[in-house]
């Protein structure tokens, strides 16, 4: 079963537009939510992150949006640029004791289009 | 270096074979981690360390898969008797604390004929 749902699976924007990947999630108990970007032959890279006591974290062009009681987040890149083309990843992390690996979306390629 | 790195980068082996990947986590980080990840997939966890141990094993698929993690840095995760399913890349990463941020590697890209 998916932990994390992420959409969509691809998405084309011109350059300069703004960019919008979603995520969502069941388990309450996550406590910490991570963007990684990932570009072929490259291990993912993180982005930006936020815990869920924040409703939104803005770094640069790269902004999360966090609804706590939708369950759901979301990267939202502005002024999107040919080099932002890449895999995102969501992901999520449950503080149960001893455990603190990441659940993972199953990603979203962007192309970013001159 | 300044990063996680991962040897050897693709490692190609037939069916039955044992083979293993290495780990060299960012210097003084404490936690690793081994996901693998599928063609077209987000990495799924495999295990985690916190120092020597292997604090959560929980991900690793059946008793062909092992890691070690023997002093507290490199680690080595250990594949018998390989099958084509387990054609992946294999990343890891490491966190200077097990709350912390997670880093990864480039991976190591398996591929069992």
């Amino acid at each position: 079963q998916q932990q994390v749902k992420q959409s969509p699976q691809s998405l084309i924007v011109q350059k300069g537009g703004i960019s919008i990947i979603n995520c969502a999630y069941e388990n309450t108990a996550f406590d910490y939510f991570p963007w990684y970007q990932q570009f072929p032959g490259k291990g993912p890279a993180l982005l930006i992150a936020i815990r869920p006591d924040v409703s939104e974290k803005k770094e640069g062009r790269f902004t999360i949006s966090f609804n706590k009681s939708a369950k759901q987040f979301s990267l939202h890149i502005m002024d999107s640029q040919p080099g932002d083309s890449a895999t995102y990843f969501c992901a999520a992390r449950s503080p149960r004791t001893g455990a603190n690996n990441l659940f993972f979306g199953t990603g979203t390629r962007l192309t970013v289009i001159p | 270096g300044a990063g996680v790195s991962q040897t050897p980068s693709n490692k190609v082996t037939e069916k039955g074979k044992y083979v293993e990947l290495r780990c060299d986590p960012i210097s003084g980080h404490t936690a690793l981690y081994w996901y693998r990840q599928s063609l077209g997939q987000g990495p799924e966890f495999l295990i985690y360390f916190q120092g020597t141990g292997a604090a959560d094993d929980s991900g690793l698929p059946n008793d062909r898969f092992f890691a070690v993690r023997p002093e507290g840095s490199v680690s080595t995760l250990k594949i018998q008797r390989t099958e084509r399913g387990d054609s992946a890349v294999y990343l890891c990463a490491s966190s200077l604390m097990p709350a912390d941020a997670q880093f990864f590697g480039p991976g190591t890209r398996l591929t069992v004929l």
